[in-house]
């Protein structure tokens, strides 16, 4: 079954710095991809997902890209605020697909930003 | 519209005993999973339910855990009898049948055995 590794399990980043947060997967067949914040004593939410058949995808700060070929894949974060403070999970999954249409889930980093 | 909720939200109880966390989806949709976290570790998946039926319960740990989702709508996820090691938060969460991917997570049920 899939695997999804993520490092680092925590990060810290002056205000305003970029913040990388890398995975990788093991199933190629993968082809969806999700990154999941989840704030202080809420729920994790959907920040940003990317598919296969793309190899980067932005929306404002917020970064994703993808190298199918190494089976790796990261999110990147520009000109860090505060509330962007939080834990993120990275996934891999295989939508509309059968049995294999749960979504797998990282470790889980937690990004400190510093005033 | 409202969001998946759970319930409790805390759980505190001994080992040996039984605990049993609820989860309501989101209206409409026919997908839903529980997930657990342990400190630190990943969000693991538990099972995923299509309506009322389980379509994958691969990543449920042992026998003493049993999920239910009777007539489709809300489920069940029973621990009995309870183990330390089963500590950590239960997330569920839902999608639509036609699954773009986006899951919607609820708050949790975070569940302290002693």
């Amino acid at each position: 079954g899939e695997n999804v590794e993520q490092h680092p399990s925590t990060l810290s980043v002056q205000e305003g710095d970029s913040a990388v947060i890398k995975c990788t997967y093991s199933d190629s067949a993968s082809n969806y991809f999700p990154w999941y914040k989840q704030e202080l004593g809420k729920r994790p939410q959907l920040i940003i997902d990317i598919r296969s058949n793309v190899g980067e995808k932005k929306d404002q700060r917020i970064a994703v890209t993808l190298n199918k070929t190494a089976k790796h894949f990261s999110l990147h974060i520009t000109e860090t605020q505060p509330e962007d403070s939080a834990v993120y999970f990275c996934a891999a999954s295989q939508p509309g697909g059968s049995s294999a249409s749960k979504i797998i889930f990282g470790s889980g980093t937690r990004l400190s930003i510093r005033p | 519209e409202a969001g998946v909720t759970q319930f409790p939200s805390h759980s505190v109880i001994e080992k040996g005993q039984t605990v049993t966390l609820r989860c309501d989806p989101i209206s409409g949709h026919d997908n839903l999973y529980w997930y657990r976290r342990v400190m630190g570790k990943e969000i693991k998946f538990l099972l995923h339910f299509v309506k009322e039926s389980k379509q994958d319960e691969s990543g449920m740990p042992n026998n003493r855990f049993l999920a239910e989702r009777t007539g489709g709508t809300y489920s069940t996820l029973k621990v009995q009898p309870a183990e330390l090691e089963d500590s950590g938060v239960y997330f569920c969460a839902s999608s639509r049948l036609q699954n773009t991917g986006e899951l919607f997570f609820g708050e949790g049920s975070r569940l302290t055995v002693l």
